[in-house]
C-alpha cells in the first residue's frame, strides 16, 4: 500500500532534549517536506527536499534540521526543543512538487 | 504582502446542496492551485489540482475553477452529503518549490 509512514505517533518531550521523528515513503517519491499545523495559522512549511541530498527552508526553519540521505527518508530533528515547537506535525511525499500530496497520519509533540 | 485566503467562518449547508468554497490569493503567480481534505487529527488528504492554462476541472461531484485574473478559485460540491463534512485546505505553489496553504474551511453537511 502506498503511503508516509511518521513515527512516533504522540512525543511528549522536555525542554531542551533532542528528538527526531521519522518519516519514510514508499512512493519513490522526489520531493518530500514537513509541515507544522496550529490552530488558526494553518499548515506552514518547515523544510522542503527536492531529492536526495537536496534541503530548503520552508517558512519556519528555526530550530529545525532535516536530512535527506536516502530517497525514501525525510527525519526532522529537533535539536533543542521549546515549548513553542508544541504542534501538529506532518510528513507529505509527491512525484514532483507541482504533483498531489500524500500525507503521513501526523505527530503530535508536546514539549514541557 | 502574499496571502491565500479561504473563509474563515464555517460553511454550514443543508444535505443534497451544492457547497462552494473560496481560495482567494495575492501576489502570488502560482503555476498550479491544490485542494484537500482534512478530517481531524488526520494528514490532509488530495482531492483536485488545476493548473493556470486550465479554467475548470471536474472530479466526480466536486468541481475546481482557477481564475488567474481574479487571483481566485473555487470550489464546488454538488449533490452534498453528511460525510463530506471536513475541513478543505487550498494550496498553491509559489514556483520556488514551496507549497503554501490556506488556513482551511470548516464544511458542515447537515442531514
Amino acid at each position: 500500500e502506498a503511503q508516509v509512514t511518521q513515527n512516533p505517533r504522540y512525543l511528549i518531550t522536555v525542554t531542551g532534549k533532542k528528538l527526531t521523528v521519522t518519516c519514510s515513503q514508499n512512493m519513490n517519491h522526489e520531493y518530500m517536506s514537513w509541515y507544522r499545523q496550529d490552530p488558526g495559522l494553518g499548515l506552514r512549511q518547515i523544510y522542503y527536499s527536492m531529492n536526495v541530498e537536496v534541503t530548503d527552508k520552508g517558512d519556519v526553519p528555526e530550530g529545525y534540521k532535516v536530512s535527506r540521505k536516502e530517497k525514501r527518508n525525510f527525519p526532522l530533528i529537533l535539536e533543542s526543543p521549546s515549548p513553542n515547537q508544541t504542534s501538529l506535525y506532518f510528513c507529505a511525499s509527491s512525484f514532483l512538487r507541482n504533483t498531489e500530496a500524500f500525507f503521513g497520519q501526523g505527530t503530535r509533540l508536546t514539549v514541557v | 504582502s502574499q496571502k491565500i485566503e479561504q473563509n474563515s467562518e464555517a460553511l454550514n449547508i443543508q444535505e443534497g446542496k451544492t457547497a462552494t468554497l473560496t481560495c482567494n490569493y495575492t501576489n502570488y503567480s502560482p503555476a498550479y492551485l491544490q485542494w484537500y481534505r482534512q478530517d481531524p487529527g488526520r494528514g490532509p488528504v488530495f482531492l483536485l489540482l488545476i493548473r493556470e492554462n486550465e479554467k475548470e476541472k471536474r472530479k466526480e461531484r466536486l468541481k475546481v475553477t482557477f481564475d488567474t485574473t481574479l487571483k481566485q478559485s473555487l470550489f464546488h460540491i454538488t449533490a452534498s452529503q453528511p460525510a463530506d463534512s471536513a475541513t478543505y485546505l487550498c494550496a498553491l505553489d509559489n514556483q520556488g518549490g514551496k507549497l503554501i496553504f490556506g488556513q482551511g474551511t470548516e464544511l458542515s453537511v447537515k442531514p
